[in-house]
């Protein structure tokens, strides 16, 4: 059972344009929900997350909004860049301590110059 | 990839063989994770560590073993490789008091034929 659904799976936007990538999620004890950003043969890195508290969190070009409920959360990249070429996860997570991420099924942005 | 080491990098197995990867840090942190990843289904979480000798299994743990005797190293045991355990696997750390982010290690690319 996919706890947390990732859309679209793949996309493509021009440079300058504005990239979104929207995720669901089912179990409404998730407390944490981070963007995760991955390079060809890289493992994923951290971008940026959000705690339902909020409705929004932006750093930089990147922007989480929150819609805790709806159940949905999703990544804008704002002005994207070629060098934002990646496959971006969501996930979530409950509670502190250890973080059993659940994630979703990733997305491929390609951004054409 | 924040002191995070996975060894073997690439290994190619026969269905049937033991196999063990390794995951080791230099920055002591409490946590630390295995998940694989498998096209269409993101990261799964298969077993963690909440310190030395301490684990639990996580969302796809059947097959697999997990043990850790030291802080730094964190061990993933195949007892007996199948061709679904084909995957590449990524090793994770966190830290109390460091908010919630996981970093992850380059990642093992499991062949099993």
């Amino acid at each position: 059972q996919q706890q947390v659904k990732q859309s679209p799976q793949s996309l493509i936007v021009q440079k300058g344009g504005i990239s979104i990538i929207n995720c669901a999620y089912e179990n409404t004890a998730f407390d944490y929900f981070p963007w995760y950003q991955q390079f060809p043969g890289k493992g994923p890195a951290l971008l940026i997350a959000i705690r339902p508290d909020v409705s929004e969190k932006k750093e930089g070009r990147f922007t989480i909004s929150f819609n805790k409920s709806a159940k949905q959360f999703s990544l804008h990249i704002m002005d994207s860049q070629p060098g934002d070429s990646a496959t971006y996860f969501c996930a979530a997570s409950i509670g502190q301590g250890a973080q059993k991420l659940v994630f979703g099924q990733g997305t491929r942005l390609t951004i054409n110059p | 990839d924040a002191g995070i080491t996975q060894s073997p990098r690439h290994k190619v197995t026969e269905t049937g063989t033991p196999v063990t990867l390794r995951c080791h840090q230099t920055e002591n942190h409490r946590y630390m994770y295995w998940y694989r990843q498998d096209p269409g289904h993101g990261l799964r979480l298969i077993h963690y560590s909440y310190g030395v000798k301490d684990t639990d299994k996580g969302e796809v743990s059947d097959g697999y073993s997990v043990s850790r005797s030291k802080t730094e190293d964190f061990l993933l045991t195949l007892e007996s490789a199948t061709s679904s355990q084909t995957s590449v696997y990524f090793c994770a750390i966190s830290e109390p008091g460091e908010g919630y982010e996981q970093y992850f290690g380059p990642g093992t690319r499991l062949t099993v034929t």
